[in-house]
């Protein structure tokens, strides 16, 4: 069991809302990533970062925005939700190494209405 | 970009009976490989991975195929029990800091 935690799990908001999806984990992993995952469908990478004070975007395009202040913290956030948004926004790390497991966080769904 | 596909969307099998999952991909230059077990509302669960230089890797109950002429994967759980039942992901990285995952396999074991 992989120790990496996601809040909130559910999520229903109103259009134009700030929101902030929160990620921790205490396996001191220096990587970390966000996906968003839509019903039936693949995993997109949408962020990730390799360590403290270091961000990229991934291959598919996204409004949000992400931070990474503390080794075990990595939150995204959305300025303005939007219907558009609505999806599952999936956490994971992984070791410092060329190609290391990633390890999952249950997830976040969220609802824009 | 990448592809990563699976031959079958869907997987029904009785439960005891051996289930096999197959992925192709299309990155030859892709050398590492990972499936993923991923339950109703739950995250992405590690299984197994396998590495380019090895053609077959076993764990408790599951057995991973690699086939890098075809470029292709396969999953093998054997003794199939309803536990097992979820959308299984294969994922492939090519040396890069990014995997890039299938859109899943959805198994449902009958008891």
């Amino acid at each position: 069991e992989a120790d990496i935690y996601q809040t909130p799990r559910y999520l229903v908001i109103g259009t134009g809302k700030k929101i902030t999806l929160e990620c921790s984990q205490t396996m001191g992993h220096d990587k970390m990533y966000w996906y968003q995952q839509d019903p039936g469908m693949e995993l997109h990478l949408i962020h990730y970062s390799y360590g403290v004070n270091s961000t990229e975007k991934g291959d598919l395009s996204s409004e949000s925005t992400v931070s990474r202040i503390r080794t075990e913290h990595f939150p995204l956030t959305l300025e303005s939700a939007r219907p558009s948004h609505t999806s599952q926004y999936l956490c994971a790390s992984s070791e410092n190494e060329r190609q290391e497991t990633q390890y999952f966080g249950p997830g976040t769904r969220l609802l824009v209405l | 970009g990448e592809s990563v596909g699976l031959h079958l969307p869907t997987l029904s099998v009785q439960e005891g009976d051996n289930s096999i999952i197959n992925c192709a991909y299309s990155n030859s230059a892709s050398d590492y490989f990972i499936w993923y077990k991923q339950e109703s509302g739950k995250g992405p669960q590690f299984i197994i991975d396998i590495r380019s230089n090895m053609d077959k890797r076993q764990g408790q109950r599951v057995t991973v195929l690699l086939n890098k002429t075809v470029k292709h994967l396969s999953l093998q759980i054997a003794a199939t029990q309803p536990g097992d039942s979820a959308v299984y992901f294969c994922a492939e990285n090519g040396g890069g800091n990014q995997f890039y995952f299938g859109t899943g396999t959805s198994l449902t074991v009958i008891p």
